[in-house]
């Protein structure tokens, strides 16, 4: 099975500040990544993926993930944020061979201040 | 295009009390799900469907029932809702391609449920 790890619940940062989000996973077999952004008061809304490839993942609204499958870790970054990244994100993994289901992470919470 | 919509959109029910939730995509997708959100647990799957007429247990299914009579709509009951199904729902569908691509989900705008 499959399990993953968001390790800050809240992330507060000033505008124009670069962010990480942290994401680490568990799984015995190789998998595909995700993370989506959740907007207030909307639904998901997928920011990128990792299928195979290249580690480095660029994704919408100048976020980029990278896939580090020795540490079992997706972390997502953004190198100057703005106000309107304000926002819950959520990290997810599905087994390549059965993608039936994702899994999700528990969420962090992006708080930019201006 | 729509995409996926959910009716409705909030609702409060008392302890007992029956409803259902709709979740519709005018995508053609062949997956739909149900989800619920709540605060400090992600989003838990609870019951999905990998075609017309075929569904599955998620995570968290006991309370509910669903229904996928037809390949754009995918329904969500409570026969008898219960405090604890106090949660935001979301509906999200996928389509399935001949690649081993994965295929992103698209999701609704959600529905909040209360149950006092």
């Amino acid at each position: 099975a499959q399990s993953v790890t968001q390790l800050d619940s809240q992330v507060p940062v000033f505008e124009e500040a670069p962010v990480e989000l942290r994401c680490n996973y568990s799984s015995s077999v190789s998998v595909y990544l995700f993370w989506y952004v959740q907007y207030p008061n909307q639904g998901l809304q997928l920011l990128l993926k990792y299928l195979s490839g290249s580690t480095l993942v660029k994704g919408i609204n100048g976020f980029e993930a990278e896939f580090n499958k020795s540490q079992t870790s997706f972390h997502l970054r953004k190198p100057s944020v703005h106000i309107s990244d304000t926002a819950e994100y959520f990290c997810a993994v599905t087994a390549n061979y059965n993608t039936d289901k994702l899994i999700f992470g528990t969420g962090t919470r992006l708080q930019v201040f201006p | 295009n729509a995409g996926v919509t959910q009716t409705p959109k909030f609702r409060v029910l008392k302890t007992g009390q029956s409803m259902t939730l709709l979740c519709a995509q005018d995508m053609n997708h062949e997956y739909m799900y149900w989800y619920r959100q709540d605060p400090g647990m992600g989003l838990r799957l609870i019951h999905y469907s990998v075609g017309e007429g075929t569904t599955a247990k998620g995570e968290v299914p006991d309370g509910y029932n669903v229904s996928r009579l037809k390949k754009q709509n995918f329904l969500l009951g409570l026969e008898s809702a219960a405090p604890s199904q106090t949660s935001v729902y979301f509906c999200a569908s996928r389509t399935t391609t001949s690649s081993r691509a994965y295929n992103e989900q698209f999701f609704g705008p959600g529905t909040r449920l209360t149950v006092l």
